[in-house]
């Protein structure tokens, strides 16, 4: 059951444009949502995210909304540079309260290989 | 500042045999997580570690345990190994509280299995 979705395995970019990476979930309990950038041969890293109380949060080039009645969110890149090709992976979580400490556990989608051309 | 180190990097064993992965935390962070990603895949969470117990467990066999030591490096063991255990194995720490959710991941042990 993948409860995190990333429908398009690849995208390609012209240097400049717009780049919209989108991801879609089924779990309603996911209350925080992130996106995480992989170059090849290095771990993820963390670029955004997002709390359900929220329905955009922007830092920079990188702008990330949610959909909550749709169960969607999409990360805009404006402009796109070179330097951001790599897989781009969508996560949620549902924060744990136990104890009165929280932590949370991390659903990924199976990634987005962004291309972005010169 | 260092960030999480995983050794080793690269390591092949045949079916049957078991692994030992480590994995050192950023500086200041307490809580250890380790996911496993298959070619193709995104990564899948199997165990956490905070205060040297298994906090939180995804859905992987016993096969899989792990270990967190008081200066919060983790292990994870895998043993009786099958073909299908071969792929990328993040290590990814994070600071207790406010900050759980944002993980710091670590390059990866990629694990083969003839």
């Amino acid at each position: 059951d993948q409860q995190v979705k990333q429908n398009s395995p690849s995208l390609s970019v012209q240097e400049g444009r717009i780049s919209i990476l989108n991801c879609d979930y089924t779990n309603s309990m996911f209350d925080y949502f992130l996106w995480y950038k992989k170059y090849p041969a290095e771990g993820p890293t963390f670029l955004i995210s997002i709390s359900s109380i929220k329905d955009k949060n922007e830092d920079g080039r990188f702008t990330v909304f949610l959909n909550k009645s749709a169960k969607h969110l999409s990360l805009h890149i404006v402009p796109s540079q070179p330097g951001d090709s790599a897989v781009y992976f969508c996560a949620a979580s549902a924060l744990f309260r136990a104890g009165g400490t929280s932590y949370g556990k991390l659903t990924f989608g199976q990634g987005t290989i962004l291309t972005v051309h010169p | 500042d260092a960030g999480v180190t995983q050794s080793p990097t690269h390591l092949i064993k045949t079916r049957g045999q078991q692994v030992t992965l480590r994995c050192s935390p950023k500086s200041g962070h307490d809580t250890v997580s380790w996911y496993q990603q298959a070619l193709g895949q995104g990564p899948q969470f199997i165990f956490q570690y905070y205060e040297e117990e298994e906090r939180q467990r995804g859905n992987f066999p016993d096969r899989f345990s792990g270990h967190q030591f008081p200066n919060y490096s983790s292990e994870l063991n895998v043993n009786a190994l099958w073909l299908g255990d071969s792929a990328l194995y993040l290590c990814a720490s994070s600071l207790e509280g406010a900050g759980a959710n944002v993980l710091t991941f670590g390059a990866g042990s990629r694990l083969t299995v003839l």
